[in-house]
């Protein structure tokens, strides 16, 4: 089946690094994604991997994916306030036009 | 650049009245096009997709339906509201070579 798991929260203090983690089922995933939401807004999307990568770097953004444990991460570097939103991971099937979305983490920044 | 429009913004309808929501795109030819449930405030739930006019694939069985008149024009209805319709709806339009899903700003729609 198809399956994205991922921590309901998380919280760290303004100027730390946060990891956002999050793990799926499907092995024939092409594409995997991060997005934002923040409050009574859409989802925004923050980064994503093809699953032949590794390690994807974007200014603060650090993406790892380990394809054998299907296990991805989000690493936000300096942590500020503004990053505080719900990060949803999601993977995107071979072949197919469906994304399949996890529940989401709920990042909290103290200041 | 691309940009997709979602109206309205917020709703309130009694149970049992008619729904429609509208998601429009703009930059763009032939996109893919999405419906999304968010329900208290967390996971989303895949409703519709459409690769094409008049072309719609259901993910769950519902109370809803959805219908695309035009390449960019995506359209969410009900003919009879129910309290469980109430949540947070994500129009999202993707290209088909990356296909990767872009949202819209979302409906907030409170059945009562």
């Amino acid at each position: 089946g198809e399956d994205v798991e991922q921590s309901l929260f998380l919280s760290v203090r303004e100027g730390d690094s946060s990891v956002i983690n999050c793990t799926y089922t499907d092995s024939s995933s092409t594409y995997l994604y991060w997005y934002k939401q923040e409050p009574g807004a859409g989802l925004q999307l923050l980064t994503y991997i093809f699953s032949n990568m590794d390690m994807k770097q974007d200014q603060r953004l650090t993406v790892l994916l380990n394809k054998k444990d299907k296990h991805l991460s989000l690493r936000i570097a300096d942590t500020q306030t503004g990053d505080s939103a719900i990060y949803f991971c999601a993977e995107r099937h071979g072949g197919y036009q469906k994304v399949t979305f996890g529940i989401g983490t709920k990042l909290q920044v103290i200041p | 650049s691309q940009t997709i429009h979602q109206w309205p913004a917020t709703l309130v309808q009694p149970v049992g009245s008619p729904l429609s929501l509208e998601c429009t795109v703009e930059g763009t030819s032939n996109p893919n096009l999405y419906w999304y449930r968010q329900a208290a405030g967390r996971g989303l739930q895949l409703l519709f997709y459409s690769v094409g006019i008049g072309q719609i694939s259901s993910e769950v069985p519902q109370n809803l339906s959805a219908s695309r008149p035009q390449d960019r024009q995506f359209i969410l209805s009900s003919k009879k509201l129910l309290l469980s319709d109430s949540g947070f709806y994500l129009c999202a339009w993707s290209d088909r070579v990356v296909e990767t899903q872009y949202f819209g700003p979302g409906t907030r729609l409170l059945v009562l």
